[in-house]
């Protein structure tokens, strides 16, 4: 398996700009994760799914942020329009259903830097 | 709520040293205790898990033992190498349907040949 993928792995953009990360999990896998990870706030969970259904966005950090899941093998982190404060490496993870405990596996990540 | 705390860093060992890192959690329920690792521009991988009381995990020489009375997760080994150095993250998560994981801040391992 090619393991989770994301892109792009790096991206800068200019204050105001429409910034949309991309994520495709491991096939089969029931759950995709959002994570955002900065020096000062260490890695926080922004949004969960479910079968492509968002359990939990309690993490979405202000209405600037939105993710979606279209379909099992697809997701977007669109962040519009994009601060300073939103640079940081974002991370897309998923995992299964059925056994427990659960594993997260976590792609590679997009370094996201806004000027 | 849930958390987990883990000793600041970074944490600097020669090659073949002991390495221990510190990790404490917080919780309402019963959960399962992982440790992943943060390699140099990648994302985070599973290192071990343990899913109840006295359970030891281990991979790759690193052990980690479930201590309930002490509520202590703490990972271990017993010669690093240089290979060895990256970020470790202490977690909890509980079996079911809810799949968060609660991560702590990491712990930077740096190791010097």
């Amino acid at each position: 398996d090619a393991g989770v993928i994301q892109s792009p792995r790096h991206e800068v953009t200019e204050m105001g700009q429409e910034v949309t990360l991309r994520c495709k999990p491991i096939s089969g896998h029931d759950y995709l994760f959002w994570y955002r990870q900065t020096m000062m706030r260490g890695l926080e969970l922004l949004i969960y799914f479910n079968n492509n259904v968002p359990i939990d966005d309690s993490g979405m950090p202000e209405d600037r942020f939105s993710a979606k899941m279209p379909n099992a093998s697809f997701s977007t982190l669109k962040i519009q329009p994009s601060e300073p404060r939103d640079s940081a490496v974002y991370f897309c993870a998923s995992s299964p259903s059925g056994t427990s405990p659960y594993e997260q596996y976590f792609g590679p990540g997009t370094r996201l830097t806004v000027t | 709520g849930d958390s987990v705390t883990q000793m600041e860093g970074p944490v600097t060992l020669s090659e073949e040293a002991f390495l221990t890192i510190n990790c404490t959690y917080t919780a309402t329920g019963y959960p399962s205790l992982f440790w992943y690792v943060q390699y140099p521009g990648e994302g985070l991988q599973l290192l071990l898990k343990a899913t109840k009381a006295d359970d030891k995990g281990s991979n790759k020489g690193f052990e980690a033992t479930y201590r309930k009375e002490t509520t202590s997760f703490h990972l271990e080994k017993g010669s690093v190498q240089v290979s060895d150095s990256a970020v470790y993250f202490c977690a909890l998560a509980y079996s079911g349907g809810y799949q968060k994981v609660t991560f702590g801040t990491g712990t930077k391992l740096q190791v010097i040949p």
